[in-house]
């Protein structure tokens, strides 16, 4: 159970787009559509913003968007705003039955 | 509004046990699956396990063998008995619960509790 790859950090402006990758294998990200992307503020419980790749819940800003290609999903967060920091991270059903998340990502807004 | 209290976490010796429970409210829990999510200090989030309604049990290898998923129907309540605690297992100890009632076992999680805080040390 392989935690999946991420970048450590990104950063952005605001206004600009961001995108953050999330890297595993075929018994994972590329074996089902069942990619997860949570947000986290410091302090606080993570917030789910898509989940199946490319679904996203009630509520969560359509400036957050997801895709896959092979074995590596992707989180896309346009138009860039200073509330958008906070570390990210991708999470992946897997072909042992288990779930398995990435190391997370800290998004810095510059 | 669904809401997901976690309690029972707290400062173990090494190779001691601990029991947590997550009180559930606000939606139909005995038709859920639900999860234990952790987070050591300044670390990323790390799979526990998960239950699915009928009771099947799913954990992550660092957890088999030591961790008992279990929940309780009638209580809207979940646990997870933690035995055999050593310090790696520091964490904040998250309860969630998956965004739909079917086929969401392992799916990833829309809601979470605030968390609860499991020292092991000696």
């Amino acid at each position: 159970q392989s935690a999946l790859t991420q970048p450590a950090s990104v950063s952005g402006s605001p206004g600009q787009s961001i995108t953050i990758s999330c890297t595993g294998t075929s018994s994972d990200v590329g074996g089902y559509n069942y990619v997860s992307w949570y947000q986290q503020h410091p302090g606080r419980a993570p917030k789910l913003m898509i989940y199946d790749v490319i679904n996203r819940p009630s509520g969560v800003s359509n400036r957050f968007s997801g895709s896959k290609s092979g074995n590596t999903a992707s989180l896309t967060i346009s138009g860039l705003q200073a509330e958008d920091e906070a570390d990210y991270y991708c999470g992946s059903y897997t072909s042992s039955s288990t779930l398995v998340f990435g190391g997370g990502t800290k998004l810095t807004v510059l | 509004e669904v809401q997901l209290l976690e309690s029972g976490g707290g400062l173990v010796q090494p190779g001691g046990s601990l029991r947590l429970s997550c009180a559930a409210s606000g939606f139909t829990f005995s038709s859920y699956a639900m999860g234990w999510v952790r987070q050591a200090p300044g670390k990323g989030v790390d799979w526990v396990s998960s239950i699915k309604s009928s009771g099947d049990t799913y954990y992550a290898d660092s957890a088999k063998g030591r961790f008992t998923i279990s929940r309780d129907n009638s209580k809207n309540t979940l646990y997870l008995q933690m035995d055999s605690l050593g310090p790696e297992d520091t964490a904040v100890y998250y309860c969630a619960k998956p965004l739909k009632d079917s086929g969401w076992t392992l799916r990833g999680f829309d809601i979470w509790g605030q968390g609860t805080v499991v020292t092991v040390s000696s």
